[in-house]
């Protein structure tokens, strides 16, 4: 299984900080890489794939960077709604896996 | 793309099974793909396996290839996710998510349902 490794776990902002989120993986993904935002009570909501993509709909704050088994997500200006958990997927093995969660909250 | 939409919370017994259903409005839907995944309380994202909607065929993570089923009704336009020998750490919120690239599978999730909890207690 390829093992995906997030920092930090969780992290503490105020609105209109810029925010970067690291994902690492245990071999090469190339750029089959795809990040996720989790409300409770809500459903996960597509943010970034193929490591840089962003998907329609989603805010421009919002940008992916990054390949082989490193990447990043970054906010650049952080809304109040941003405050969530945010997670790395990799989509390069049949056996799809996730990293451990980054928790963002309100200073 | 109307999010596709679950069935409700269930409480089960240890060793019993659990059928839950994610019902899509698209009219895309029998050109979907549809994976499960799930997460425990304080535990990461889990995939669990998928089911091409027009075709049937599905692929299961080999943690629970001996225990779920994952099924789809083309007339109701619903897919559905049976786990049996049900246990403890069985409780989790379960979710559906539709494949961005349809049956051709790219293993991207972009289009989830409200998830649906799972208990498993004696």
């Amino acid at each position: 299984d390829i093992q995906m490794t997030q920092s930090p776990s969780s992290l503490s902002a105020s609105v209109g900080d810029r925010v970067t989120i690291t994902c690492r993986t245990s071999q090469s993904i190339r750029t089959y890489l795809n990040w996720y935002q989790l409300k409770p009570g809500k459903a996960p909501k597509l943010l970034i794939y193929a490591a840089s993509s962003l998907e329609s709909g989603v805010p421009s704050r919002f940008s992916g960077s990054g390949s082989g088994t490193d990447f990043t997500l970054t906010i650049s200006s952080l809304q109040p709604e941003d405050f969530a958990t945010y997670y790395c997927q990799q989509s390069y093995s049949n056996l799809y896996t996730f990293g451990q969660g980054t928790k963002l909250e309100i200073k | 793309q109307m999010q596709p939409v679950q069935s409700g919370p269930e409480v089960k017994k240890p060793g019993t099974s659990v059928k839950v259903s994610c019902k899509a409005s698209d009219i895309t839907f029998t050109r979907s793909a549809v994976h499960w995944v799930r997460q425990a309380r304080g535990q990461r994202l889990e995939w669990i396996g998928w089911i091409v909607v027009g075709s049937g065929n599905t692929d299961y993570a080999q943690t629970f290839q001996e225990r779920v089923t994952i099924t789809r009704d083309l007339s109701t336009n619903t897919v559905y996710m049976e786990l049996s020998s049900l246990r403890s750490e069985d409780t989790a919120i379960y979710y559906c998510a539709a494949d961005r690239n349809g049956y051709n599978l790219m293993g991207i999730f972009d289009n989830w349902g409200q998830g649906t909890l799972v208990t498993v207690s004696s």
